[in-house]
């Protein structure tokens, strides 16, 4: 079965610079979501989108903005990137009919220098 | 807002059955969702309680009790590869977005 895909899988960035994540989520899945985990922390939630329009946003940064396109990928870009930014990132997808069963990628391993 | 609190670590021996507990106060509550995490890898969801009353597929079970606000996340016959970390999350009300507990972390010795 398809799975949520995510890249680049690890970015080594340095202070400043500016980074994009992508995301495809499972076909037919009409929500995706963006979270950050830092290292022994659970999953914050950043952003979401339904229907490619966007939807909820949590504590996503003001340097940090996202978007869906036509063909439901979703990217998030990442800008004045700060030494605390190093996280994992994940993308997931679900369908409304089962928010609460949420599909993650593998994640973006982002280490900012 | 939403809280949810769970124990930050259980070790337990392979073939044995551990419960890992989460409480949590929600302003809207539809159900608690339970997660699995191995080291570096994504979360994989595991199970969903919307209603009271225990939940089970295959070594995995989910109880939620509303009234008390509690669910726990029953895992039996141990095996060394459910050594991983386990979160309890609900959805936010009103929002397509999930908030996590801060995680369990499940140590399985031989």
């Amino acid at each position: 079965a398809a799975g949520v895909i995510q890249s680049p899988r690890h970015l080594i960035k340095e202070k400043r610079e500016t980074a994009t994540l992508k995301c495809y989520p499972i076909p037919r899945h009409d929500t995706v979501y963006w979270y950050q985990q830092g290292p022994g922390q659970d999953p914050q939630f950043l952003i979401s989108f339904y229907e490619k329009m966007q939807s909820d946003k949590g504590s996503i940064p003001d340097r940090f903005s996202a978007q869906q396109f036509s063909d439901y990928h979703s990217e998030l870009n990442m800008s004045s990137l700060e030494l605390g930014d190093s996280a994992l990132y994940f993308c997931a997808s679900s369908r409304t009919e089962g928010l609460e069963t949420q599909y993650f990628g593998p994640g973006t391993r982002l280490l900012v220098l | 807002g939403q809280s949810l609190e769970q124990p930050s670590e259980v070790t337990a021996v392979e073939g044995a059955i551990v419960q890992i507990n989460c409480t949590y106060q929600t302003s809207g509550f539809y159900g608690l969702s339970w997660y699995q995490q191995h080291d570096g890898g994504a979360p994989t969801f595991l199970s969903y309680n919307a209603l009271d009353g225990l939940e089970e597929t295959g070594r995995f079970s989910s109880f939620l009790s509303r009234s008390d606000s509690y669910g726990y996340l029953l895992l039996q016959e141990l095996q060394m590869k459910d050594s991983a970390s386990y979160f309890c999350a609900v959805l936010d009300t009103g929002r397509r977005a999930l908030t996590f507990g801060s995680g369990t972390r499940l140590q399985v010795q031989p």
